[in-house]
């Protein structure tokens, strides 16, 4: 069965700063790979998805990642973090076999300071 | 807003009994998919319906169960409770039952078993 890491389970940083927050899954075939976010409060909101084609993902709010298949990763970047990003970020995962539910990662909490 | 909602918001009660927790889709969503976030095991899937039939079970304890009605609407159905069962529950709906598709995540419920 598919498995998702994050590394990091909380990350503070400064506005402005450069994001980046790590995702590796194991599985050994093809995968379609998730970036949610949950604000506080909120519900969980998609960021991006790759599915194929090209492995950099522009999702919304300025926020990419990068699919490298060799490493199996999915970093989120964000190149200038703000206050408002602070939020929890999860990483998840479906294989490409028909109707597979998504695989969380336990996900990252981000806490942005002034 | 995600269009997928939930009720109730909150719900407390003690061990041993059962609750019910009720998820209203997007408009046009055909597919219910239900998910335990606890501070231990973080995001994981239960169950999902596609169309009123069962279409995958994920980590779901044989005191859960499931249905999702003619109208499309699910609830999932809690027993025997446990502290452990203490979590926040989350819906999400998505058009069709394919790994393509995007989940919408409801504002979840919050349980918490005395």
């Amino acid at each position: 069965a598919q498995s998702v890491s994050q590394h990091n389970h909380h990350v503070i940083l400064s506005e402005a700063a450069s994001l980046e927050l790590g995702c590796n899954y194991s599985y050994g075939g093809t995968v379609n790979l998730f970036w949610y976010v949950q604000y506080p409060g909120q519900h969980l909101q998609l960021l991006l998805k790759y599915f194929s084609g090209d492995p950099l993902v522009k999702g919304i709010k300025g926020f990419e990642a990068e699919f490298i298949k060799s490493k199996f990763s999915f970093n989120l970047r964000k190149p200038s973090v703000q206050w408002s990003d602070t939020a929890e970020y999860f990483c998840a995962v479906t294989t490409d076999s028909g109707n597979t539910p998504l695989v969380f990662g336990k996900g990252t909490r981000l806490s942005v300071i002034a | 807003d995600s269009g997928v909602t939930q009720t109730p918001k909150h719900l407390i009660t003690a061990t041993g009994q059962r609750v019910t927790l009720r998820c209203s889709p997007r408009s046009g969503d055909l597919s219910v998919y239900w998910y335990q976030q606890s501070l231990d095991q973080g995001l994981q899937f239960l169950i999902q319906y596609y169309n009123g039939e069962e279409r995958a079970k994920g980590n779901i304890l044989e005191r859960f169960s499931a249905q999702q009605f003619p109208d499309l609407h699910s609830e999932l159905n809690l027993s025997s409770l446990e502290l452990g069962d203490s979590a926040l529950y989350f819906c999400a709906s998505s058009t069709r039952d394919s790994s393509y598709n995007e989940q919408f995540f409801g504002p979840g419920t919050r349980l918490t078993v005395l």
